[in-house]
């Protein structure tokens, strides 16, 4: 079974500074893709940013990127410019490739990110 | 517009009462999820459906039962025999091939159970 992690369960920048949140996994698969999923107070789940196994080149959505290393088995969000409205929950999720593709999410336990103005 | 509508946002039950989660979809989407969420647990999976009239249990199904009649609608039921049933619960839902954009999230039901 998959398994995620994310060792920070709190973290703060500095309004327009630059954070990284961390996770790593396991997995003894070779195909599957990655998320990065925001949630704000609202609770809303928000899909921050995706990387799919195979692509080398890491996945960059805006202020929002990603340093996929396959080998170490880590994927850790970079978010650039700090804003208050970053301020949410964050997980990463990994989702197996298997079959349809429509297989589950496994979430890590996620990092409560805090925006310091 | 489309997406998928929880309701109610908040319930409240007595111990020892079941309970049914609503979740409907128009995404067209043939797979559909519900995960429970505690604080510092993260999402964890109950079931899950890939079609209509099949489902399967998830890491934590204890408690729970599912029904899988409609394409759109997934709900889930919360039984007396769960034993903490008070969390945050959200239903998600996917398209075959399009694994990549991971899952739709519903907004939520908070169940408070006294």
């Amino acid at each position: 079974a998959q398994t995620v992690t994310q060792s920070q369960p709190e973290m703060s920048v500095q309004e327009a500074e630059t954070v990284t949140l961390s996770c790593t996994y396991d997995t003894s698969e070779s195909d599957y893709y990655l998320f990065w999923y925001k949630q704000p107070p609202s609770r809303q789940m928000i899909l921050v940013i995706r990387q799919e196994a195979y692509k080398q080149q890491n996945a960059t959505e805006n202020r929002f990127s990603v340093n996929f290393q396959k080998a170490a088995k880590s994927f850790s969000l970079k978010i650039s410019d700090s804003q208050l409205g970053d301020a949410a929950m964050y997980f990463c999720a990994y989702r197996s490739r298997a079959g349809t593709g429509n297989t589950p999410l496994v979430f890590g336990k996620g990092t409560r990110l805090s925006v310091i103005a | 517009d489309g997406g998928i509508t929880q309701s109610p946002k908040y319930l409240f039950r007595k111990e020892g009462q079941n309970v049914t989660l609503s979740c409907e979809q128009n995404l067209n989407h043939d797979a559909m999820y519900w995960y429970r969420q505690d604080p510092g647990q993260g999402l964890r999976l109950i079931y899950y459906s890939q079609i209509v009239n099949d489902f399967q249990k998830g890491d934590i199904a204890e408690g729970y039962s599912v029904s899988r009649e409609k394409k759109e609608s997934f709900p889930l039921t919360v039984t007396s025999a769960q034993k903490n049933p008070t969390a945050f619960y959200l239903c998600a839902s996917s398209r075959p091939g399009q694994g990549a954009y991971g899952q739709y999230f519903g907004p939520g039901t908070r169940l408070t159970v006294t």
